[in-house]
């Protein structure tokens, strides 16, 4: 399996364009998730996805961040305008939930990072 | 709610000595507990996982114990390599009823190993 893809892997672009963000999770996964990776804040959860659909995007930092999963294979993080302030590593991961039999104590779902979109705003 | 405190870094060592990081969590439920690593310009890497109590989680020569009493999950290697450095990250992930399969991330502990 390739893992988790994404694209581009750096992105250089001038405050005030339009940022488009790519991935592709693993085939079979049903969770699909955008983190974003900076010095002051650490990692931080935008939202994430489960089967195309968007579950929590609470983390979203304000209305220029939007994200589509239009299929199980794809997901888009768009930024418009972009700011300086957005600089960072952005991250998509997925996983795949399992069996829920078994109660509380089942599958750990663990995650799988792509490899990161290093975006820089001027 | 859920959350993960890990050591602040940087921890320095020189190669061979003995590691830990220090992790606790505060979790309703039953959450299963993981160890990430980050390599410089990488994303992050499932290094182990323990999904219940007294679970003992490892890889790489690393190795953490699933603690409920002490509500701990520390990472410990008994000689680390100059190529162990890295950030290291301790999550949790609470399973269970719902559309619910985040995890909660500690805010990582650069390790730095010295030849």
């Amino acid at each position: 399996d390739a893992g988790v893809i994404q694209s581009p892997r750096h992105e250089v672009t001038e405050m005030g364009q339009e940022v488009t963000l790519r991935c592709k999770p693993i085939s079979g996964h049903d969770y699909l998730f955008w983190y974003r990776q900076t010095m002051m804040r650490g990692l931080e959860l935008l939202i994430y996805f489960n089967n195309n659909v968007p579950i929590d995007d609470s983390g979203m930092p304000e209305d220029r961040f939007s994200a589509k999963m239009p299929n199980a294979s794809f997901s888009t993080l768009k930024i418009q305008p972009s700011e300086p302030r957005d600089s960072a590593v952005y991250f998509c991961a997925s996983s795949f939930r399992g069996n829920l039999a078994g109660g509380p104590r089942s599958k750990s779902y663990e995650q799988y990072f792509g490899p990161g979109t290093r975006l820089t705003v001027t | 709610g859920n959350s993960v405190t890990q050591m602040e870094g940087p921890v320095t060592l020189s190669e061979e000595a003995f590691l830990t990081i220090n992790c606790t969590y505060t979790a309703t439920g039953y959450p299963s507990l993981f160890w990430y690593v980050q390599y410089p310009g990488e994303g992050l890497q499932l290094l182990l996982k323990a999904t219940k109590a007294d679970d003992k989680g490892s890889n790489k020569g690393f190795e953490a114990t699933y603690r409920k009493e002490t509500t701990s999950f520390h990472l410990e290697k008994g000689s680390v390599q100059v190529s162990d450095s890295a950030v290291y990250f301790c999550a949790l992930s609470t399973p269970g009823g719902g559309a619910t399969n985040k995890l909660i991330f500690g805010t990582g502990t650069l390790l730095a190993v010295q030849p």
